[in-house]
């Protein structure tokens, strides 16, 4: 598809285990961000890669969190020892440039459920 | 640091009223404004922007002036629809950030018949 693809849409686990979503981004984007949002909060910044590189993860809430884009393109976002605050939508998008004005289209996210 | 404020929802108006919601923001240097809409079952899409003081953002009947002495970004239409029932994202984003957005809460629109 032409549009920013994560999988799975849902994702349900027991607190502790390890967990990976995934991001398609759209063909020929550079930039690549990872948001997580909160019911009924805004989405807040986790990470951002430009090309394969992490360019800024100030946003990573503790060392459980990781994310790779190993070729530039796809990106996985990694939960270890997954915890019940960690249940929220993960949010991702990318841009064909890191320029603060230019458009960031977004997934439809994951929305991750910890029992 | 970099921060956005939006009022609360929901808000709630009938058919062809007018809408404002309200925006401010906090930021270093210059960055960029943006709504961004999120439609029920939908992802978020850009709605408007603006990237520099006086700048007026459009689309879909929905209007926003980047005021800098204010630091305002709010949102307006003339006449809502049904089909604008949605919630609405106000963000900026800056080039020195390397262009990730700082959202506020988000404000829940519905409109009804």
């Amino acid at each position: 598809g032409a549009g920013v693809s994560q999988t799975p849409s849902n994702k349900v686990t027991e607190k502790g285990k390890y967990v990976e979503l995934r991001c398609d981004p759209i063909s020929g984007h550079t930039a690549l961000y990872w948001y997580r949002q909160s019911l009924g909060q805004g989405p807040e910044f986790l990470i951002y890669f430009q090309g394969t590189g992490a360019a800024d993860d100030s946003g990573l809430p503790n060392d459980r969190f990781f994310a790779v884009r190993p070729e530039g393109s796809v990106s996985t976002l990694k939960i270890q020892r997954t915890e019940r605050g960690d249940s929220a939508v993960y949010l991702c998008a990318s841009s064909d440039s890191p320029l603060g004005n230019t458009e960031a289209f977004f997934g439809q996210g994951t929305r991750l459920t910890v029992v | 640091g970099d921060s956005v404020t939006q009022m609360e929802g929901p808000v709630t108006l009938s058919e062809e009223a007018f809408l404002t919601i309200n925006c401010t923001y906090t930021a270093t240097g210059y960055p960029s404004l943006f709504w961004y809409v999120q439609y029920p079952g939908e992802g978020l899409q850009l709605l408007l922007k603006a990237t520099k003081a006086d700048d007026k953002g459009s689309n879909k009947g929905f209007e926003a002036t980047y005021r800098k002495e204010t630091t305002s970004f709010h949102l307006e239409k003339g006449s809502v629809q049904v089909s604008d029932s949605a919630v609405y994202f106000c963000a900026l984003g800056s080039y020195n950030q390397g262009g990730k957005l700082i959202f506020g809460q988000g404000t829940e629109l519905s409109v009804k018949p």
